[in-house]
C-alpha cells in the first residue's frame, strides 16, 4: 500500500503567516494516464472532511487563492500563504492512483 | 445543491451486520464512482471501498474485505455498504463520498460493542 507521510504533525501559526505542510508518498502518484491523484482535504472540528486541491495544484470551487498545491512524483506541498481564523482544522493529503486508496496521517493547523 | 445523506448506522454487537445507505441529489449519480470512507473516534480518514459509476470496478481495503460489500442502486441514486462479521475496530464515522472526494456526507456512526 502507498504510505502518505505528512508533517508536521501540528502547526502553530498566527494571522497572517505564510505556512507549508508536505506529503510525502512511499512510491510515485504518477498515474499512467499521466495525471498525478493527489488531493488536500480540510476537516474542520466536527466537519465533514471538504475538498481544497484536486490533481495536485487544482483548486476547488470556492476555495480561496490563499491556498496552493504542488509537487510532483512523490514528493507534495500545500502551502497557505497568510492563514485566516477560519483555517484551523485537520488537513489530509490523499492519493487515489494506487488502490488501496491512502491518506495522509493528518496535519492539525492551530491558531495562536 | 449536491447532497450525500447517509442512513442506517447504530449501535450492533460483534459479529453481526449492518447496512448502510447513502442518498446522492444535485449531481448526476450515475455518472459518478463513488466511495466509502471511515474515520474511528479520534482517529484520521481510511478508505474502505470503491465502486465505479456502472459496477463494473469494484475495490476494498484489506480490513473489510471479505465481510463489507459496496453497492449501487443508479435509478434510487443510492450507494450501499453492506457490513457483516462486525468487529470493534469497525467502530467508526462512515462517510459516503464521490470517486474525486469532492462532495461528501454528513457521515454516519456505527458503533460495534456488546
Amino acid at each position: 500500500d502507498v504510505v502518505l507521510t505528512q508533517t508536521p504533525p501540528t502547526l502553530l501559526a498566527t494571522i497572517g503567516q505564510s505556512v507549508s505542510i508536505s506529503c510525502r508518498s512511499s512510491q510515485s502518484l504518477l498515474h499512467s494516464n499521466g495525471n498525478t491523484y493527489l488531493n488536500w482535504l480540510l476537516q474542520r472540528t466536527g466537519q465533514s472532511p471538504q475538498p481544497l486541491i484536486y490533481l495536485v495544484s487544482k483548486l476547488e470551487s470556492g476555495v480561496p487563492n490563499r491556498f496552493s498545491g504542488s509537487g510532483s512524483g512523490t514528493d507534495f506541498t500545500l502551502k497557505i500563504s497568510g492563514v485566516e481564523a477560519e483555517d484551523l482544522g485537520v488537513y489530509y493529503c490523499m492519493q487515489f492512483t494506487h488502490y488501496p486508496f491512502t491518506f495522509g496521517s493528518g496535519t492539525k493547523l492551530e491558531i495562536k | 445543491e449536491v447532497q450525500l445523506v447517509e442512513s442506517g448506522g447504530g449501535l450492533v454487537q460483534p459479529g453481526r451486520s449492518l447496512k448502510l445507505s447513502c442518498v446522492a441529489s444535485g449531481f448526476t449519480f450515475s455518472n459518478y464512482g463513488m466511495n466509502w470512507i471511515r474515520q474511528a473516534p479520534g482517529k484520521g480518514l481510511e478508505w474502505v471501498a470503491y465502486i465505479s459509476s456502472g459496477s463494473s470496478y469494484i475495490y476494498y481495503a484489506e480490513t473489510v474485505k471479505g465481510r463489507f460489500t459496496i453497492s449501487r442502486d443508479n435509478a434510487k441514486n443510492t450507494l450501499y455498504l453492506q457490513m457483516t462479521s462486525l468487529r470493534s475496530e469497525d467502530t467508526a464515522l462512515y462517510y459516503c463520498a464521490s470517486h474525486r472526494v469532492d462532495y461528501w456526507g454528513q457521515g454516519v456512526m456505527v458503533t460495534v460493542s456488546s
